[in-house]
């Protein structure tokens, strides 16, 4: 079975300052990773995934993930965040094996302080 | 596309009321979604579909929760009789044909409020 576990519940930083969401997963065969974000009142949109290749994916909106496999980690940062990246983000794999079912960590709510 | 589709957006019932979440996925996606999310628990996938047929339901938490897919554009997620427990927000997502790992698209949500 995978799991996912994300350390951080909340994480305030200012605006304009760097940040780091950690994410860290278990499971016993290879796994596609993947950021979701979640605006406020909203579903969940696809930030950034990690399927193949290059162990580090950028999102169009200056977000970088790096997948770590000795770590079994896949952390997101930003240099810079705005106040418009005020959200939660959830980190989420998915097993080679099961083409579909996505695992879900528990989220981080990133909150921005001008 | 309006993309992935659910209704109503807010439903407040009694305890004990059947219960009727609603989804229309994007169309020409293969695989439908039913997640929960609650601040306890997170988000917890209950059930998926691939082509109507459902494929892992080991998330439904109990014989309360029944989900359906009639055809490709329309599903339903049912909790008969609903508890307060039950009060979360459902969400329906849906993924073309290759599954989650191209990018699984989520509605708005629908909030349960069980009262």
């Amino acid at each position: 079975a995978q799991s996912v576990t994300q350390l951080d519940s909340q994480v305030p930083v200012f605006e304009e300052a760097p940040v780091e969401l950690r994410c860290n997963y278990s499971s016993s065969v290879s796994v596609y990773l993947f950021w979701y974000v979640q605006y406020p009142n909203q579903g969940l949109q696809l930030l950034l995934k990690y399927l193949s290749g290059s162990t580090l994916v950028e999102s169009i909106n200056g977000f970088e993930a790096e997948f770590n496999k000795s770590q079994t980690s896949f952390h997101l940062r930003k240099p810079s965040v705005h106040i418009s990246d005020t959200a939660e983000y959830f980190c989420a794999v998915i097993a080679y094996s099961s083409a579909s079912k996505i695992i879900f960590g528990s989220g981080t709510r990133l909150s921005i302080r001008p | 596309d309006a993309g992935v589709i659910q209704s109503p957006r807010h439903e407040v019932t009694e305890m004990g009321q059947e219960v009727t979440l609603r989804c229309k996925p994007i169309s020409g996606h293969d695989y439908l979604f039913w997640y929960r999310q609650t601040m306890m628990r997170g988000l917890e996938l209950l059930i998926y579909f691939n082509n109507n047929v459902p494929i892992d339901d080991s998330g439904m938490p109990e014989d309360r929760f029944s989900a359906k897919m009639p055809n490709a554009s329309f599903s339903t997620l049912k909790i008969q009789p609903s508890e307060p427990r039950d009060s979360a927000v459902y969400f329906c997502a849906s993924s073309p044909g290759q599954g989650a790992i191209s990018e699984a698209f989520f509605g708005q949500g629908t909030r349960l409020t069980v009262v």
